[in-house]
């Protein structure tokens, strides 16, 4: 069953506005990787966490992973209308090495 | 730049028909998923090699599906019987050990 829970589902903002979207795994993670899809599109790899309690910026984009290696956490600051997508949390399963998808979080923009 | 491969892109086949699909991951990448994306849902891992060996195909239903990877390189995903349920997205990617995975295209399969 699924491993890695994702909420919320959607979210809708207005352009300007913050967003942030959260991940948590039932089991400990090796590592966690966030993804995101465009419509029509296949998901593209932004970023990986390996540490506990890492914390990572890519200009706007602030990706946390939690101390217990079970949560992490994607926040967009001051979104922008090419920010529109589905972000994708993926867990590296510790033992396993399967690598797991939430469900993802649908992010819309109002321009 | 180096991509996976993946072909068809694009499937329609009858109910109880046998389907088929390859993906050619990147160069030197050990790693090769199977995903099944239903639209509007997360990529599900059907099977996840390492070289030619399965590390995880919990989630295939192994009635009906079958993946191999015979030489460790690329890799095939069968249906047969495909059932009108099967109808979605067949992602494969690729990675190195623990790393970013990059993925194809993905085969649009319609069963109908």
């Amino acid at each position: 069953g699924q491993q890695v829970m994702q909420i919320p589902q959607y979210q809708h903002v207005q352009e300007g506005e913050d967003f942030t979207t959260y991940c948590n795994s039932s089991t400990t993670l090796s590592n966690i990787q966030w993804y995101k899809q465009r419509p029509g599109g296949h998901p593209v790899f932004l970023i990986q966490l390996v540490k506990s309690g890492e914390v990572k910026k890519q200009k706007r984009l602030t990706f946390q992973f939690g101390e217990a290696k079970k949560n992490s956490s994607l926040h967009i600051t001051a979104t922008q209308t090419t920010d529109v997508g589905t972000y994708f949390c993926a867990g590296r399963i510790q033992g396993a090495q399967k690598l797991v998808f939430g469900q993802g979080t649908r992010l819309t923009i109002n321009p | 730049e180096a991509e996976v491969a993946q072909s068809p892109r694009y499937k329609i086949t009858e109910k109880s028909q046998a389907v088929a699909f390859w993906c050619d991951p990147i160069s030197g990448h050990a790693t090769l998923y199977w995903y099944r994306q239903i639209l509007g849902q997360g990529p599900e891992l059907l099977v996840q090699f390492q070289d030619e060996s399965v590390v995880d195909d919990s989630q295939l239903p192994k009635d009906r599906f079958s993946a191999e990877r015979l030489k460790g390189v690329d890799s095939t995903l069968k249906i047969q019987p495909a059932e009108l349920g099967d109808s979605a997205m067949y992602l494969c990617a690729s990675s190195l050990w623990e790393a970013e995975a990059f993925f194809g295209q993905g085969t649009r399969l319609t069963v109908v």
